[in-house]
């Protein structure tokens, strides 16, 4: 089976911090997904990658960057987090088949509290 | 630009009854496929099921069927023999074609379906 993991269930920050969000997968999947989920809009593409090193702009990218260093893993960083980026983070990965019916895995999901 | 529409915010369902779940989408292009998630409240997203715009059959797996009708632009998602474990958030999604990148999902606002005894 698939598996994506998450770094943190739970996280609680304070404004103007640095925060970084950590995702894992074991599928040697080439593509990776940060999306942000609250209530009445669903999830929203904050960023995603590719490859090592690719990284593409969502449709919410403000107040976020991404790193991609490793196949393997796809950090999200906040560089200076604010109250209204306190939401659900989730994580997915897919492998890169043009065409296909492959679903995106997704992680347990980060609840980020930003004070 | 596609778009996923989910009118129900919630609903419920006694246990044991078949419950629908709607769906419709918006897009220009011909090939796309769509997908359903199931979100208990522990978070973790679920895949349940998958069709393809050129699929002739709806898909099924298990419990799960999708009502697929092209012309209406709906895919609504059909769980059988409701179970309290199907209590959960669902989303229904769409991928967009293959541009040589990542195949990027788009989400709809989700339907909280709560199963009663």
């Amino acid at each position: 089976d698939v598996k994506v993991t998450q770094s943190s269930r739970y996280l609680v920050k304070r404004t103007g911090e640095k925060v970084f969000l950590e995702c894992v997968q074991d599928m040697d999947h080439e593509n990776m997904f940060w999306y942000r989920q609250d209530p009445g809009l669903g999830l929203r593409l904050i960023y995603f990658s590719y490859d090592v090193k690719m990284k593409e702009k969502g449709d919410i990218p403000e107040g976020y960057s991404v790193s991609r260093e490793k196949k393997e893993r796809f950090s999200l960083i906040l560089e200076s987090a604010s109250t209204n980026q306190t939401s659900m983070y989730l994580c997915a990965s897919s492998p890169l088949s043009r065409g296909a019916n492959q679903p995106q895995h997704f992680g347990d999901g980060t609840r980020l509290s930003i004070l | 630009a596609q778009k996923i529409t989910q009118t129900q915010p919630g609903m419920f369902v006694q246990e044991k009854e078949a419950v629908t779940l709607d769906c419709t989408y918006d897009t220009s292009d011909q090939s796309y496929g769509l997908f359903w998630y199931k979100q208990p409240s522990s978070g973790e997203m679920i895949f349940l099921i998958y069709q393809g715009s050129y699929d002739e059959q709806n898909a099924t797996e298990g419990r799960y069927s999708l009502n697929f009708q092209k012309a209406r632009k709906s895919a609504n998602l059909v769980i059988s023999a409701s179970q309290l474990g199907d209590s959960a958030m669902y989303f229904c999604a769409m991928r967009e074609p293959n541009t040589g990148t990542a195949s990027k999902l788009t989400f709809g606002t989700g339907t909280r379906l709560q199963v009663t005894l």
